[in-house]
């Protein structure tokens, strides 16, 4: 049972380069969710998907964009990187939005 | 948007006591739910609660849905080591986005 995977795991980039992270779950879930965890501040929203073919800007969308490929697949991508954007980083599905959220396990990405 | 106050912050205790954590908001939620996280994984859910007054158990681990709706806690009985983790408190209104408290870091001591 894979649930929700995402890559990669970790990543270092420097400031300005770009990059995507992907996230695919296997539940046939309708909802994605792409988070950012910070110390003292929980998972903060940036962008979510309601169902396939719909995204939404969460609490925090300033420098990403994300695209749902398939009901499977919802990407994260970083255009120019921030050293503001060093963060863990979370996909989430669910039945359909509002619903208990299942998660990857994170990608820890580092901007220098 | 809804801003939800988790507290205590971190919490140091001997293995077998008792642990209580809460979250409180000023808005009222449809759903609170609780989650566990483990070092270097992403958060599992522990209990949710749909309904004003609900108290819920899951093992040693029980959570009440507050009267008024703005608030929830979670009490965790005779602690042993692999409680260990980020306890996130999450409220939710219908069809609305989750919002997380910012966690309880919980220490066992064996």
């Amino acid at each position: 049972n894979a649930g929700v995977t995402q890559t990669p795991k970790f990543q270092v980039l420097k400031t300005g380069q770009s990059m995507t992270l992907q996230c695919a779950q296997d539940m046939n879930h309708n909802s994605m969710y792409w988070y950012r965890q910070d110390p003292g501040m929980g998972l903060r929203l940036i962008y979510y998907s309601a169902s396939e073919g719909t995204t939404d800007k969460g609490e925090v969308p300033n420098g990403y964009n994300v695209s749902r490929l398939n009901k499977r697949e919802f990407s994260l991508r970083l255009e120019s990187a921030a050293p503001s954007q060093t963060s863990v980083y979370f996909c989430a599905s669910s039945v359909i939005l509002g619903e208990k959220l299942f998660f990857g396990s994170g990608t820890q990405l580092s901007v220098l | 948007g809804q801003q939800l106050n988790q507290s205590p912050q971190s919490m140091f205790i001997q293995e077998g006591e008792d642990v209580s954590m809460n979250c409180t908001s000023s808005s009222i939620f449809n759903t609170w739910l609780w989650y566990k996280q483990d070092p270097g994984e992403g958060p599992v859910l522990l209990i949710a609660l749909y309904k004003a007054g609900e108290l819920t158990s899951n093992g040693r681990l029980t959570a009440q849905f507050g009267i008024t709706r703005k608030d929830s806690f979670l009490n965790i009985s005779a602690s042993i080591p692999s409680d260990v983790g980020i306890y996130f408190c999450a409220g939710q209104l219908l069809g609305n986005d989750m919002r997380f408290g910012a966690g309880t870091r919980l220490t066992v001591k064996p």
